[in-house]
């Protein structure tokens, strides 16, 4: 089946410092790839719509200047938080859609922590 | 816009019991909705999507059903087990080719032995 990982799976860093979350699609091409985030006990939201080569379409509300998208090929976007703060501490999921299927895989998630 | 609720937020049944999780969509106009399993601290896992023009869809023990003109779906549990523990997200897609898929909050589903 088609597999969607993240990497890393778990973070902790200083207020101030900037993360890069990755999410590669392992056994199948993906046209889009999105970016969620989830609060304790909260929906997932979705921040940000990346296809390959192009900008990333951000939701209302999200800084796209905070939170870098690059989608470098089929198989890997990255998402990159600069100048996290406390605040940015949540639970980051991706997904991405399969150009044969057109069905979206979720990635295991990536929980960051900013102290 | 597009609001998705889940009832109940959380849900707790003894093993073997047969269970319905509801969720209500306040947009009839969806592409499609999706039921996933989230386990703590993990990602999600697909586990039915209907079309639009579905009714329904089943798989093993689960069975989804879709009323679009009202707005719901249920997710039906046939003989709960332990192993269903876990919170049972419902997703649409809005039409239109977005790809977008707005989520409900969760029901967190206990099933004790």
């Amino acid at each position: 089946g088609a597999v969607v990982s993240q990497h890393p799976s778990w973070v902790i860093c200083k207020s101030g410092t900037s993360v890069k979350i990755e999410c590669r699609s392992l056994d199948f091409q993906a046209t889009t790839m999105f970016w969620y985030r989830q609060f304790p006990k909260q929906s997932l939201m979705l921040m940000a719509t990346s296809n390959e080569g192009s900008k990333a379409t951000y939701e209302q509300g999200v800084e796209k200047d905070k939170f870098l998208i690059n989608h470098a090929s089929l198989t890997l976007s990255t998402l990159t938080v600069t100048s996290a703060h406390p605040e940015d501490s949540s639970f980051y999921i991706c997904s991405a859609r399969s150009r044969v299927t057109y069905e979206q895989y979720f990635g295991p998630g990536t929980r960051l922590t900013v102290t | 816009k597009q609001e998705v609720t889940q009832i109940p937020a959380a849900l707790s049944v003894p093993e073997g019991e047969n269970l319905v999780l509801n969720c209500s969509f306040t947009d009839s106009a969806i592409y499609n909705l999706q039921w996933f399993r989230q386990d703590p601290g993990k990602g999600l896992t697909s586990l039915l999507l209907i079309q639009s023009s579905q009714r329904e869809q089943t798989s093993g023990r689960l069975n989804a059903s879709l009323d679009k003109s009202s707005g719901r779906s249920t997710l039906y549990i046939a003989a709960s087990q332990p192993g269903d523990s876990a919170t049972y997200l419902c997703a649409v897609e809005l039409q239109g080719g977005s790809e977008k898929l707005v989520f409900g909050k969760g029901t967190k589903l206990t099933v004790n032995p």
